[in-house]
């Protein structure tokens, strides 16, 4: 999945740092949200998820934090690795996964 | 290697070419959808498919036209694009359970120019 000529937002971080990837979104009624990851050249992939139900997951290496005062989703990643270099969507929906509405996405750029 | 395979992941047609892009998810899921996602915009919704009946059409225009011959495979057929139809389609599937949708698990893309 390419993205060239998307003028994404872009956090460039230091290899080694904490990443955090912020997302806004809309509906106060979403009870569900996924992280997705996207390199160049390739589909989306699903990182993580979170149910309205909780507030804080973690992963491996990744922890979604949800506040549903403010309708704030964000995506930390500890260590950031080269890898990690990627466009990130969060997605939300209604009724645990019935309809997704993605976000405009945010660019990854890992500094060595 | 994802579940989800498509082809071609590059197509360049003119405006009055026929042409298809087809999907085939080998995950057993029984849900498929075809996304567009070009630039300055969102992934867009653009068509559901649930156990081979189209359940959802997201205004899209009729110069594309899905087909859903079984649950594995998914087809998009493209007739008299424009422009700026340019773009990566993306399809997907999940697994409903329980009337939920699912996660989505998404193909590598065609990238589709129309000149």
């Amino acid at each position: 999945g390419e993205s060239v000529g998307l003028h994404l937002p872009t956090l460039s971080v230091q290899e080694g740092d904490n990443s955090i990837i912020n997302c806004a979104y809309s509906n106060s009624a979403s009870d569900y949200f996924i992280w997705y990851k996207q390199e160049s050249g390739k589909g989306p992939q699903f990182i993580i998820d979170i149910r309205s139900n909780m507030d804080k997951r973690q992963g491996q290496r990744v922890t979604v934090l949800l506040n549903k005062t403010v309708k704030h989703l964000s995506l930390q990643i500890a260590a950031t690795q080269p890898g990690d270099s990627a466009v990130y969507f969060c997605a939300e929906s209604r009724n645990y996964g019935q309809n997704f509405v993605f976000g405009p996405g945010t660019r990854l750029s890992v500094l060595p | 290697e994802t579940g989800v395979t498509q082809t071609p992941r590059h197509l360049v047609m003119g405006m009055t070419n026929k042409k298809s892009l087809k999907c085939e998810q080998h995950l057993g899921h029984n849900a498929m959808y075809w996304y567009k996602q070009s630039a300055k915009k969102p992934l867009e919704l653009m068509f559901v498919y649930s156990l081979e009946e189209r359940v959802e059409n997201n205004s899209v225009p009729s110069r594309f036209s899905p087909e859903c011959p079984n649950s594995s495979h998914l087809f998009l057929h493209l007739h008299t694009l424009q422009p700026e139809d340019s773009a990566l389609y993306l399809c997907a599937s999940s697994q409903p359970r329980g009337g939920r949708r699912g996660e989505l698990f998404f193909g590598e893309g065609s990238r589709l120019t129309v000149l």
